[in-house]
């Protein structure tokens, strides 16, 4: 069956450095993998998709990349800042036209001023 | 934009008694709906996927006559939580799916406490 990982459940990172989340899966070939943020108590919030053909994808502070070779997705927090501590989560598209996705248990960021 | 909302945000109730969460695409249309549930430290679960105007599909292992969900607009979706018990206490979500995107926009979720 799809099984997706997220490297740790918890990354503690000094403010302005780069932290760096993994997300790897196993069992199946997405065509989209996506990175969410969830504060507590709320729901997650979008941040970036990702295509398989697409290696790199970038927003302001935020950087994606998609390797399908080693089935992982590394997401990056450049100058990472307080406000950034949340919980990001991956998730994989389940195929077959559906739209759903699976998610990825979550790696809880704190950035530590 | 792709704002999504959903009502209650909290519900305490009681065992054997039916709940019913909203949730509402304010400022598009969503094609598809999807209702999840979140336990505590863990990743969401797809309960359903819900499509305006017709019957919503359930995953494996969620059951439909207790879960009833309803798309009756294409800017609203209801879940009804039927018959509750404690087991059912947990953080419930919505997403909604604009046209042909593949994102997902979540709503806050409802927080169900079964007493």
């Amino acid at each position: 069956s799809q099984k997706i990982e997220q490297n740790s459940e918890a990354l503690n990172i000094q403010e302005g450095k780069t932290a760096t989340l993994t997300c790897n899966y196993t069992n199946y070939s997405p065509a989209y993998l996506q990175w969410y943020r969830q504060d507590p108590g709320r729901g997650p919030v979008f941040l970036l998709l990702i295509r398989e053909n697409e290696k790199e994808k970038r927003k302001e502070r935020l950087k994606v990349t998609f390797d399908t070779t080693l089935k992982q997705s590394l997401f990056h927090i450049t100058a990472s800042q307080p406000a950034d501590s949340a919980t990001y989560l991956c998730a994989l598209d389940m195929g077959s036209g559906t739209y759903k996705y699976i998610f990825g248990t979550g790696t809880r960021l704190k950035v530590l001023a | 934009g792709a704002v999504v909302s959903q009502h209650p945000s909290w519900v305490i109730c009681k065992s054997g008694t039916s709940v019913k969460i909203e949730c509402r695409s304010l400022d598009f249309q969503a094609t598809t709906m999807f209702w999840y549930r979140q336990f505590p430290k863990q990743s969401l679960m797809l309960m359903a996927t819900s499509n305006e105007g017709s019957k919503a599909t359930y995953e494996q292992g969620v059951e439909k006559d207790k879960f009833l969900i309803n798309h009756a607009s294409l800017t609203l979706s209801t879940l009804t939580v039927t018959s509750a018990h404690p087991e059912d206490s947990s953080f419930y979500i919505c997403s909604a799916r604009v046209g042909g995107g593949y994102e997902q926009y979540f709503g806050p979720g409802t927080r169900l406490t079964v007493t």
